[in-house]
């Protein structure tokens, strides 16, 4: 069985600060890793996206990658009371097909 | 069109009615999944289409039947359903490239009675 693993939360943090969001996966082979945000009673939404050891950065979001760890991390900086929503680790397995962790819910706080 | 479409948004079934789930997409992209989420938790997949071909299947029940028309249109058609079966139901589409996320649609809320 090929996992991807979160802390469900709620991660709670104040207006303003960053929101460190952590995810580790089981199958040494995955070569892509998906980060998904869902409002409650809506589909998932797609934040960003990583392949390469590394960080990448687009706006407030930071995607850090550590594949000897097997390690998916999301930084949320400045965070919003908008950013609360449960954010879904994907891992792409056989066939294309998306494992997904069973997501962190995070409240940012006014 | 960046968009995938699925109607209806909401659904109401009995349990002897046959209904279908419909999806569509116009951005080129040859790989077509449904999923299945329960409240308050993460999707699940359910089938796999890859250039029209069912390249899986997540050992669903039979009463669960997908279509892929062409390459824009992917259906999921619903016969015998169980109360359990209640949940969104999301289409999504991707290139088949490993740098490349899913576009998900909004989903199809389904209540069986």
């Amino acid at each position: 069985q090929k996992e991807v693993e979160q802390n469900s939360g709620p991660l709670s943090v104040p207006e303003g600060a960053i929101a460190s969001l952590n995810c580790t996966y089981s199958d040494r082979g995955s070569q892509s890793f998906f980060w998904y945000r869902q409002y409650s009673g809506k589909s998932p939404e797609l934040i960003m996206f990583i392949y390469s050891n590394g960080d990448k950065e687009d706006g407030r979001f930071t995607a850090q990658l550590n594949k000897a760890s097997q390690y998916v991390s999301l930084l949320i900086r400045d965070s919003q009371p908008s950013d609360s929503a449960t954010y879904l680790c994907a891992v792409v397995g056989s066939g294309y097909a998306l494992n997904f962790g069973k997501g962190t819910s995070l409240l940012v706080t006014p | 069109d960046t968009e995938v479409t699925q109607t209806p948004k909401h659904l109401v079934m009995g349990m002897t009615n046959k209904k279908s789930l419909k999806c569509e997409q116009h951005m080129g992209h040859r790989a077509m999944y449904w999923y299945k989420q329960k409240a308050k938790k993460p999707p699940e997949l359910m089938f796999v289409y890859s250039y029209e071909k069912l390249s899986i299947n997540e050992s669903v029940p039979s009463r669960f039947s997908p279509e892929c028309p062409n390459s824009s249109l992917l259906n999921l058609h619903l016969h015998a359903l169980q109360p359990e079966d209640s949940a969104l139901y999301l289409c999504a589409s991707s290139q088949e490239r490993k740098d490349y996320g899913y576009t998900f649609g909004s989903g199809t809320r389904l209540t069986v009675v």
